[in-house]
């Protein structure tokens, strides 16, 4: 079966301080990959998408994610985190060609300021 | 405004009582899904649909029902509610099915639906 691992479970850090948050995901074929942010009692915002192209792809807010296919990885980066990062963030891979998506257990991110 | 929209957003209910969540989208999206939220369990899809009758079971549809008899709706049903099902409901919308290779499509989500069966 499919499965997204998301091992950083919580993450405290300071302002300023560089973030990286790991995704790796279980399937072989074709994927469609998301990062989605949720803000303290907020939904689900999506911060950015992966599914051609260039492997490091840029979303809102300062994030980038890498894909990188031989290691079944789409880590999200950012080169200095803010207060306001202060969120969970959760990866998910729909498999291409089905309509089915697969979360991962998400990571809270917590930023002193 | 563009938007998924959940009723009710929190709700107390008792085990065995038939709820229904309603889920509601104005972008004329075909593809609609279920989710729950647990700690430590992220996001399990419970059903999704492709389009107007056409629906399918995600990872946990046990003690769920859905119905997609117009396009903007997708109401989530409880036909008779244990404990286990109190959670965090989210609904989803995506523009299209995904049928086209390289084709992707990322999901808007409600607000969110707080459900505690007691």
């Amino acid at each position: 079966a499919q499965s997204v691992s998301q091992h950083n479970h919580h993450v405290i850090l300071s302002e300023a301080a560089s973030l990286e948050l790991g995704c790796n995901y279980s399937y072989g074929g074709t994927v469609n990959l998301f990062w989605y942010v949720q803000y303290p009692g907020q939904h689900l915002q999506l911060l950015l998408k992966y599914f051609s192209g260039d492997p490091l792809v840029k979303g809102i807010k300062g994030f980038e994610a890498e894909f990188i296919k031989s290691k079944f990885s789409f880590n999200l980066r950012k080169p200095s985190v803010q207060w306001s990062d202060t969120a969970e963030y959760f990866c998910a891979v729909q498999s291409e060609g089905t309509y089915k998506y697969i979360f991962g257990t998400g990571t809270r991110l917590k930023v002193l300021a | 405004e563009a938007q998924v929209t959940q009723n009710p957003r929190y709700l107390i209910t008792v085990t065995g009582k038939k709820l229904t969540v309603t889920c509601s989208q104005n972008m004329n999206h075909e593809y609609m899904s279920w989710y729950r939220q647990d700690p430590g369990l992220g996001l399990r899809q419970i059903y999704y649909s492709m389009n107007v009758e056409v629906t399918d079971k995600g990872d946990v549809p046990e003690g769920y029902k859905v119905s997609r008899k117009e396009k903007r709706n997708f109401p989530l049903i409880l036909e008779s509610p244990s404990p286990n099902q109190t959670s965090l409901y989210f609904c989803a919308s995506s523009p299209t099915p995904l049928r086209l290779l390289g084709s992707s499509y990322e999901q808007y989500f409600g607000p969110g639906t707080r459900l505690t069966v007691t």
